[in-house]
C-alpha cells in the first residue's frame, strides 16, 4: 500500500503568517490528492481535491499544489479560525489512505 | 444538502460485533457517482479508512481489517451499515460514515460529506 507522510507533525505560527504543510506519497499518486481540515472536536471537512482544486466555500487563503509524490497545502495568511489538524488523503487506488495529520496552532 | 447520520450502540463488549448504520438524507444512496465509506478515528489519533460500498453492493475493505469487516447497503431505506467482528479495545474510536465522490466513472474518490461521528467504546 502507498504510505502518506506529512510534515511537520505540528507547527505554531502567528496570525497573518504564511503556513505550508507537506504531504509525501511513497509512490506516485498523480494528482489524486485531497486535503481536509479538522477543527478541535469537529468532523473533517474537505478543503481541496485533485491536489489544487478548492472545494466550494473554502476561503481563498487556502491553496494546494503538487503532483506525483510531493504535495503542499498553503495557508497564505493564518487566521485564528484555522487552528485545526490538517490531513492529506490519496485516492488514486484502494485503500484511500490518509496522512498522519499536521496540527496547526497560533503562536 | 446531503446529511449523513450514524447510529448504533456506543458500548460493545470485547470479542463481540460492532454494528453501526448510516442514514443518508438529502440525496439518494443509489446515485451512481458515490462510494459510501466508513472511517474511524481513535481518540487523539488520525483517520483510518475501514471500507466502502457502491450502490450495486460491490465492496472494498482496508486489508488491515478485511477479515473482520462487512459493509452492506439497504437502498430502500437509504442506509448503509458496518459490522466489525471480534472487537478489542484497539477498535475503540469515533466512527464516521462518509460519502466518497468519484472521479468520472472510476473508483477513485475523496470524501465530501461526513456524518457527525459516533464514539464506540469496546469494554466489558
Amino acid at each position: 500500500d502507498i504510505q502518506m507522510t506529512q510534515s511537520p507533525s505540528s507547527l505554531s505560527a502567528s496570525v497573518g503568517d504564511r503556513v505550508t504543510i507537506s504531504c509525501r506519497a511513497s509512490q506516485g499518486v498523480s494528482n489524486y490528492l485531497a486535503w481536509y481540515q479538522q477543527k478541535p472536536g469537529k468532523i473533517p471537512e474537505l478543503l481541496i481535491y485533485a491536489a489544487s482544486t478548492l472545494q466550494s466555500g473554502v476561503p481563498s487563503r487556502f491553496s494546494g499544489s503538487g503532483s506525483g509524490t510531493d504535495f503542499t497545502l498553503t495557508i497564505s495568511s493564518l487566521q485564528p479560525e484555522d487552528v485545526a489538524t490538517y490531513y492529506c488523503q490519496k485516492y488514486n487506488s484502494a485503500p484511500p489512505t490518509f496522512g498522519q495529520g499536521t496540527k496547526v496552532e497560533i503562536k | 444538502q446531503v446529511q449523513l447520520q450514524e447510529s448504533g450502540p456506543g458500548l460493545v463488549e470485547p470479542l463481540q460485533t460492532l454494528s453501526l448504520t448510516c442514514t443518508v438524507s438529502g440525496g439518494s444512496i443509489s446515485s451512481g457517482r458515490y462510494y459510501w465509506s466508513w472511517i474511524r478515528q481513535p481518540a487523539g489519533k488520525g483517520l483510518e479508512w475501514i471500507g466502502r460500498i457502491y450502490t450495486s453492493g460491490n465492496t472494498n475493505y482496508n486489508p488491515s481489517l478485511k477479515s473482520r469487516v462487512t459493509i452492506s447497503v439497504d437502498t430502500s431505506k437509504n442506509q448503509f451499515s458496518l459490522k466489525l467482528n471480534s472487537v478489542t479495545a484497539a477498535d475503540t474510536a469515533v466512527y464516521y460514515c462518509a460519502r466518497g465522490i468519484a472521479v468520472a466513472v472510476t473508483p477513485k474518490y475523496y470524501f465530501d460529506y461526513w456524518g457527525q461521528g459516533t464514539l464506540v467504546t469496546v469494554s466489558s
